[in-house]
C-alpha cells in the first residue's frame, strides 16, 4: 500500500513551452500533497503545499505563478511549470500524507520527475 | 529559520566498514525525524524516530535519536557495496506536516 506514482518520468521541451507533472496517490487518499525540486547533488528543497480544494502554500522564493498548483481530488496532484527555461531543469518528486492510514504522519514519494528544458 | 544539518557530506568507505552518519537539526515545531536513502530515483524510507533514547534497528542499519541534544546518527554496520547512495535526514514539523530536508550525506563503499 501507499503508492504514489508521478507521470511522466521524464521529459524534455523548448524553452518557452509549459510542462505539466501528475502525481496520483493509487491506492489512498491524499488532501495534501507537497512538491519538492532536488537539484544535481543538492538535497530536495520543498516547493509548495498542495491541498484538496484549496489554493497551494509556496514556500518563499518560489514564484506561484510559475509553478502552477492544482489538486482537484484527493488522489491527485498536477505541477505545470509555466513558460519553462533552462534553469527550471531539475529533478521534481512529489509526495503525499495518508489521511487515514497507519503513517497518519508519514509523506509517500513519488519516483520523480525529471524536466530537462533545452 | 528551521535548520537541518547533515555531517559528513561525504563519505568513502570499504565493504565491510561501520559508518555512522549525523544529522542536527534547530526546528522550532518538532514532530518527528525522518532518514532516506536515495540512489537513482525518490527517497525510499529507512525510519521514522519520535521518541529519544529509543533505537530503531533494521537489519545493519540502525538510528537514534536525542531530543535534549536535537541529533540523530544513522548507523551501518559490515557496509556493502549497495549501501552506496544519498542518505537524507529530515524533520517534520508538527504544525504543517512540512518536512525540511537536510543537504544529505553521500556515501560511496568500495568493493
Amino acid at each position: 500500500g501507499a503508492v504514489v506514482s508521478q507521470h511522466p518520468s521524464w521529459v524534455i521541451c523548448k524553452s518557452g513551452t509549459s510542462v505539466k507533472i501528475e502525481c496520483r496517490s493509487l491506492d489512498f487518499q491524499a488532501t495534501t500533497m507537497f512538491w519538492y525540486r532536488q537539484f544535481p547533488k543538492q538535497s530536495l528543497m520543498l516547493m509548495a503545499t498542495s491541498n484538496e480544494g484549496s489554493k497551494a502554500t509556496y514556500e518563499q522564493g518560489v514564484e506561484k505563478d510559475k509553478f502552477l498548483i492544482n489538486h482537484a481530488s484527493l488522489t491527485l496532484s498536477t505541477l505545470t511549470v509555466t513558460s519553462a527555461h533552462p534553469e527550471d531543469s531539475s529533478f521534481y518528486i512529489c509526495s503525499a500524507r495518508d489521511l487515514l492510514g497507519q503513517g497518519y504522519n508519514e509523506q509517500f514519494f513519488g519516483p520523480g520527475t525529471r524536466l530537462t528544458v533545452l | 529559520e528551521d535548520k537541518v544539518v547533515q555531517s559528513p557530506l561525504s563519505l568513502v568507505v570499504h565493504e565491510g566498514d561501520t559508518v555512522t552518519l549525523n544529522c542536527s537539526y534547530e526546528v522550532t515545531n518538532f514532530r518527528s525525524l525522518l532518514w532516506y536513502k536515495q540512489e537513482k530515483k525518490a527517497p525510499t524510507f529507512l525510519f521514522m524516530l519520535t521518541s529519544s533514547g529509543i533505537e530503531k534497528k533494521s537489519g545493519r542499519l540502525s538510528s537514534i535519536l536525542d531530543k535534549k541534544e536535537l541529533f540523530s546518527i544513522l548507523n551501518i554496520t559490515a557496509t556493502q557495496t549497495g549501501d552506496s547512495a544519498i542518505y537524507l535526514c529530515a524533520v517534520q514539523d508538527s504544525g504543517t506536516y512540512k518536512y525540511i530536508f537536510g543537504t544529505g550525506t553521500r556515501l560511496k563503499v568500495l568493493a
